[in-house]
């Protein structure tokens, strides 16, 4: 099945730093979200972005399908962005079933 | 509903025992999802209907997990002989798919279910 891989594992900031979240996958895609958990276990709807750029106010996100990879920017961070950052991906081969990757661990301090 | 609801929040039962978890999608989505996270992992996969029917049940670990949705909105997955090693996060998500067809839309999560198997 389509391998998807999550780059960093873990980053730390300052708060108002700036950061890129990447996402590779290794099959042609059709869906493409991007996802915060947020401490409590939910998951929250970042972007659905399977292909070019969405902007979200300090959030953004970009997706090359060609390429087969999608950055997640985040800028002026703040504590309230800590949590776990997934990206998840839905093959052009299985309409429904997404592989999700192992996720990265943001760590914001004040 | 506004969103997609898991019930209940949290499960605690014996080992060997049998469970029902329940999603109810939000209200028109055509397509639902159910996911099992472990601490410190991404979501994974075990099954997706589309309508009544299973599109895709190839994540289901093993023949003591099923799954149903009889009437293409609320769906029960069901563990039975629960085992400790089945003590996870179980996820749902529902998404819409176009009449025309092609990819199903953006999929929302519900809270999730936390069962502890002791």
């Amino acid at each position: 099945g389509i391998q998807v891989e999550q780059s960093p594992p873990d980053l730390i900031l300052q708060e108002g730093a700036n950061s890129t979240l990447r996402c590779n996958f290794s099959d042609s895609v059709n869906n493409l979200q991007w996802f915060h958990q947020n401490p409590w276990g939910q998951l929250i709807n970042l972007f659905y972005i399977p292909s070019g750029t969405k902007q979200n106010g300090r959030l953004s996100a970009t997706t090359v399908a060609t390429e087969r990879y999608s950055l997640l920017y985040i800028s002026s961070s703040q504590t309230t962005d800590s949590g776990v950052y997934f990206c998840a991906v839905v093959p052009n081969t299985n309409a429904g079933k997404s592989t999700f990757g192992d996720g990265t661990t943001l760590t914001v301090k004040p | 509903g506004a969103g997609v609801s898991q019930t209940p929040s949290n499960k605690v039962t014996e080992k060997g025992k049998y469970v029902e978890l329940r999603c109810d999608p939000i209200s028109g989505h055509t397509a639902l999802y159910w996911y099992r996270q472990s601490l410190g992992q991404g979501p994974e996969f075990l099954i997706y209907f589309q309508g009544t029917g299973a599109a895709d049940d190839s994540g289901l670990p093993n023949d003591r997990f099923f799954a149903v949705r009889p009437e293409g909105s609320v769906s029960t997955l069901k563990i039975q002989r629960t085992e400790r090693g089945d003590s996870a996060v179980y996820l749902c998500a529902s998404s819409f798919r176009p009449p025309s067809g092609g990819a199903n839309t953006e999929a929302f999560f519900g809270q999730g279910t936390r069962l502890t198997v002791v």
